[in-house]
């Protein structure tokens, strides 16, 4: 069974930083590119980048491209999104997926999402 | 970037009743690659529709996609008590992948 497993959640202050991570198992996890979107309170679903843990190909959005770093640790299964100063505007569920072997593709799992919560 | 927009924003309906949603590209979206997603409330969303047409493992065959270049359509034939929920297209032919803003389906 293909399981995404996040972390937990998170409260941390403006300006600090954090590491959240997505462990998959159940499949060959360097063969599927792993995205991450964001939702933030009561509003879609954003598309923030995604990698490829086989060669650690990443691809950002330009809209978080600079905000946010993506990496993988293929030992681990483990894929993590990362800030360096989180700001409140940070504040948001984020959810792991899993594409297919080609970067152009839907998400057909989920991780059950890291609640950040970023206030002073 | 492929900017999607859905309508209508909420489509207030009885269980049995068919529910029609509207997703349109400002750009032709390649292949088609186009995906269809439901959330329901603190849950992850479910991929639905890929490919603009197939049905992803386990999606009863009351959903259906269909649609191409810059209109699609996620038709649900007779709505289940568990189908009012928030959907979601999503395009996957350009980057950044984009999401449309949702259409709400709830129960009138």
């Amino acid at each position: 069974e293909v399981q995404l497993v996040q972390s937990g959640p998170e409260v941390k202050k403006p300006g600090e930083s954090l590491k959240i991570s997505c462990q998959g198992s159940g499949y060959r996890f360097s063969s599927f590119w792993i995205g991450w979107v964001r939702q933030m309170p009561g509003k879609g679903l954003e598309w923030m980048g995604s990698i490829y843990p086989g060669d650690s190909d990443t691809r950002y959005s330009p809209s978080f491209q600079g905000q946010v770093t993506i990496s993988v640790d293929k030992s681990m299964n483990t894929a993590f999104l990362q800030w360096s100063s989180l700001k409140a505007s940070d504040t948001a569920m984020y959810y792991c997926a899993r594409g297919s072997y080609d970067f152009w593709s839907g998400y057909s799992f989920w991780g059950q999402g890291t609640r950040v919560t970023v206030s002073s | 970037e492929i900017v999607l927009t859905q309508s209508p924003g909420t489509l207030s309906l009885s269980p049995g009743e068919r529910a029609t949603l509207s997703c349109r590209a400002s750009q032709s979206v390649g292949s088609p690659f186009l995906a269809w997603y439901q959330q329901k409330p603190v849950q992850a969303p479910r991929l639905l529709i890929y490919g603009a047409s197939s049905r992803a493992t386990g999606i009863p065959d009351r959903f259906s996609g269909s649609g191409s270049g810059t209109n699609f359509t996620l038709t649900i034939s007779r709505l289940e008590p568990e189908d009012f929920a928030v959907y979601y297209c999503q395009q996957y032919g350009r980057s950044p992948l984009t999401f449309g803003p949702g259409t709400k389906v709830e129960i009138k």
